[in-house]
């Protein structure tokens, strides 16, 4: 199975919103509403921050949500900070023999 | 508070099989609510699923791995386990141990990965 479609890199400045998207098919990010999102400081551990597309853990800013249509999940961060620099996975429930597939990863900018 | 610890070889050679635990502290590995899975990831690239556990011993694994990987539990020690055979250079990266609701409900939390390197 290939690996869900996010764009290399965004950037915003303080302040503003960015989105990033996940793009998948419908056997997958299309198909079920399991699409989760991590955020991954450099030399750390990815963190939740989004799951069953929209959900936020009990922690996490609700600067952070999520959506999607049809085959595309997307992770909105509004007034951006100068912490939210990091890279950004999303994740996918595929079948019930692969649990999960992951997307390329994003590298988040704040300028 | 749920945490999660990975342990085993940093140094692993080429052909041979790697091998690695996961220790759960601070709640019951046979909750009846969560898988436990691992994740790798290559130096300087993404995330990647290696396969995942039910407490009562099912197990699922990436279609890309499956003829090299096992994954079991102990619930006695509250610990999981990894192994990957025939491991090559390929096979460097950090490892890491999650928790995750069933159909890939979010994997939360994380161990602190562990960097597995294959050399002779």
């Amino acid at each position: 199975q290939s690996a869900l479609t996010q764009p290399a890199s965004v950037s915003g400045s303080p302040g503003q919103s960015i989105t990033i998207s996940c793009t998948g098919t419908s056997s997958d990010v299309g198909g079920y509403n399991y699409v989760s999102w991590y955020q991954q400081h450099p030399g750390k551990a990815p963190k939740l921050m989004i799951y069953d597309v929209s959900n936020r853990p009990s922690g996490v800013s609700n600067r952070f949500s999520g959506s999607k249509s049809g085959n595309t999940a997307s992770l909105t961060i509004s007034g951006l900070q100068a912490e939210d620099e990091a890279d950004y996975y999303c994740s996918s429930y595929t079948s019930s023999n692969t649990l999960a597939i992951f997307g390329g990863g994003t590298k988040l900018t704040v300028l | 508070q749920l945490q999660l610890q990975e342990s085993g070889p940093g140094l692993v050679k080429p052909s041979e099989t790697l091998s690695l635990t996961c220790t759960v502290s601070g709640g019951s590995i046979s909750s009846t609510s969560y898988y436990w899975g691992w994740i790798r990831q290559p130096p300087g690239k993404g995330l990647e699923w290696i396969g995942s556990i039910y407490y009562s011993g099912s197990t699922y694994y990436n279609p890309s791995l499956k003829s090299r990987v096992t994954i079991s539990v102990d619930t006695s020690k509250n610990q999981f386990s990894l192994k990957l055979s025939s491991v090559t250079a390929a096979d460097t990266a950090v490892y890491y141990c999650a928790r995750h609701a069933p159909f890939n409900g979010g994997f939360d939390p994380w161990g602190q990965g562990t960097l597995v390197t294959v050399s002779s």
